[in-house]
């Protein structure tokens, strides 16, 4: 089976950096995804991570380590927009399995 | 861009009766799934089709039926809804031939409760 951790909730204030972690256990591996979800809406995809390392998008960051089985998702400079719910998702033969998913609070 | 769109938004059943909820996109992809969202569960997969007349069960199929006639729709049915189905459904699309094959693009959401 597919099994992916994510911490429930995490807090950080406006300005901050904030990073969050994906731990997970797969039959098979084919890279990580980080999906985000505001109240209310559907969730929109943020980044990929095929192979290990770091992948940059503006103010977001992935990470992924094979070896580790783990990844994170690195928001900096926090936005009070950028509060909402992460997953992180991976696929495996045709079916995308998510973690539980991330709520990030963003304080002023 | 429509992108994936699926209807009704919002729906209220009485247990026992049965439903179709719509989903279409115009992206010409592949591969099409259904997902359910409760709070603190995540997304669940319910049932996905990797093209037009291929479809499979996912983590939680038991008490919807999926049909994939055409590239376009994915319709998903409750045979007979019980409060256990009140729930979050989404819609989702991908092409695993692009070179962003991993990118899922989610519907709306249809927000469904069964009393």
């Amino acid at each position: 089976g597919q099994s992916l951790e994510q911490p429930s909730e995490v807090t950080a204030v406006e300005g901050a950096i904030v990073q969050i972690n994906c731990t997970y256990q797969t039959s098979g591996f084919y890279g990580l995804s980080w999906y985000q979800q505001h109240d209310g809406g559907a969730p929109t995809f943020l980044s990929y991570n095929a192979l290990d390392g770091l992948e940059e998008t503006g103010r977001f960051s992935s990470f992924l380590s094979r070896s580790d089985s783990y990844g994170y998702l690195l928001l900096q400079e926090l936005q009070m927009k950028d509060s909402a719910s992460y997953f992180c998702a991976t696929p495996n033969f045709n079916k995308f399995y998510f973690g539980s998913g991330t709520k990030l609070n963003v304080k002023p | 861009n429509a992108g994936v769109t699926q209807t009704p938004k919002f729906q209220v059943l009485k247990t026992g009766q049965s439903m179709t909820l719509q989903c279409a996109q115009d992206m010409n992809h592949e591969y099409m799934s259904w997902y359910r969202q409760d709070p603190g569960m995540g997304l669940r997969l319910i049932h996905y089709s990797v093209g037009a007349g291929i479809t499979d069960q996912g983590e939680v199929p038991n008490g919807y039926n999926v049909s994939r006639s055409t590239t376009e729709d994915f319709p998903l049915r409750l045979l007979s809804a019980a409060p256990s189905q009140t729930s979050v459904y989404f819609c989702a699309s991908s092409n695993p031939r692009q070179r962003a094959g991993n990118t899922i693009y989610f519907g709306e959401g249809s927000w469904l409760t069964v009393v």
